[in-house]
Order: C-alpha cells, then sequence, then structure tokens
C-alpha cells in the first residue's frame, strides 16, 4: 500500500527554522516526484515545488523559489521542505503529493495527511 | 490570486446535476490536460479526474470532466449529499513549468 506520513504538526516563532518530512512507502520511492503544496487555512492549494528523489532534481515555484528548501534523501526515502527564517506569513497546511505520470503532469495521486505550521510570537 | 479561476460557491438539490467551471489560459487548460481533485473538511485533496476526461479508480460516473478552448468543466449528476466538499481544478502550466491550482468550489448539498 502506497503511503505518504508526513511530521507532526508545529509551532513556530517568526525568524525560527523549520524542516518537515514526508517519509514514503510502499512503492519505488526515488522513481516519482515528489511535490510540497501549501494551503493556508480555508483557502486554495498552491504549488510549492518538485523534487524527483532519484537525482534530487528540483524545480520551485517562482512564489516560492528562495523561500523554501526541498530536498529528498531516497535512502530513508524521505523528502523534506525547509525555511531557514519562518514569518507569520507561512502558518498553513503543508501536503506532500507523489505525482503519478502515468495519470499525467499534474495528477497527484497520493497525498500525505498534511503537516500543520503555525508561526506566531 | 489563483491561475485557474473557479466560483468560490455552487449549489445543488439531491439527485440533481450541476456544473462546476474552471476558466485557464493558453499556457495551462489551453495546451495541457486538465485535473480534478476533491476535498474533504480536514482531509487532504483526492484526484478524482485525470487527463480532462478519465475518471481515477473507483470514482463513480456520476462525474464526468470535459474542456473546451481554456476552460474546463466537472459535471456530477445524481447528486448525493456525499459530494458536498472542495473541488479544485488544476493544469500543467508550460509559462510556470509547474501545475497550477484553482481556488476551489465549494459545493452544497441542499
Amino acid at each position: 500500500e502506497v503511503q505518504l506520513v508526513q511530521s507532526g504538526a508545529e509551532v513556530k516563532k517568526p525568524g525560527e527554522s523549520l524542516k518537515i518530512s514526508c517519509e514514503g512507502s510502499g512503492y519505488s520511492f526515488p522513481n516519482y516526484w515528489i511535490a510540497w503544496v501549501r494551503q493556508v487555512p480555508g483557502k486554495g492549494l498552491e504549488w510549492m515545488g518538485i523534487i524527483y528523489p532519484g537525482d534530487s532534481d528540483t524545480t520551485y515555484s517562482p512564489s516560492f523559489e528562495g523561500q523554501v528548501t526541498i530536498s529528498a534523501d531516497k535512502s530513508i526515502t524521505t523528502a523534506y521542505l525547509q525555511w531557514s527564517s519562518l514569518k507569520a506569513s507561512d502558518t498553513a497546511i503543508y501536503f506532500c503529493t507523489r505525482r503519478s505520470d502515468y495519470y499525467g503532469t499534474a495528477a497527484f495521486d497520493y497525498w500525505g495527511q498534511g503537516t500543520l505550521v503555525t508561526v506566531s510570537s | 490570486q489563483s491561475v485557474l479561476t473557479q466560483p468560490p460557491s455552487a449549489s445543488g438539490t439531491p439527485g440533481q446535476r450541476v456544473t462546476l467551471s474552471c476558466s485557464g489560459g493558453i499556457s495551462n487548460i489551453g495546451s495541457n490536460n486538465v485535473f480534478w481533485y476533491v476535498q474533504l473538511p480536514g482531509a487532504a485533496p483526492k484526484l478524482i479526474i485525470y487527463k480532462t476526461d478519465h475518471r481515477s479508480p473507483g470514482v463513480p460516473d456520476r462525474f464526468s470532466g470535459s474542456k473546451s478552448g481554456t476552460s474546463a468543466s466537472l459535471a456530477i449528476s445524481g447528486l448525493q449529499s456525499e459530494d458536498e466538499a472542495d473541488f479544485y481544478c488544476a493544469a500543467w502550466d508550460d509559462s510556470l513549468s509547474g501545475p497550477v491550482f484553482g481556488g476551489g468550489t465549494k459545493l452544497t448539498v441542499l
């Protein structure tokens, strides 16, 4: 069974750093793109970026380039999303999701449960 | 401001047919397939339509997708109370070199 399991909720202060994780199982982790998607509570979905764990090829949305870092460690089938200096506006739920090339370029067939990040002084 | 435009809300009564719209541009819907996701409160999104008009495994045939030019639609026939959810459209954007989402439509079953 394919699963993406994300790390737990975080409460941070502005200016702090953070790294959240997404562990994949039940499939060949290196061979599927993993994307990160932001959802501000009560709002829509925003694509942040995507990584191919096999070679760590990464593409960022222009809206998030320079604001976050996406990485992956295929040896432990885990992808990461990190911030060096959080802002209150980073408060959101962050989903990792697997892209299915079979279903298409914007087809994300499995999703993590989401990680709520709250940034508040 | 989402790249793809969806009406924020829609509604229908049980048994009715409703159509959700999604408007984009040449670089996304106009050139690429459309995808539809459904999200229940507190849950992750779920892919229900891929490549514009293909249903994901397990999705009832009450759901159908279509596209014309730079707009797409998701039709839901025989509306049921459990269809009440948020629906998002998505497409690859050639200018962005990444996927773009609509702002979502909240479907209410009256």
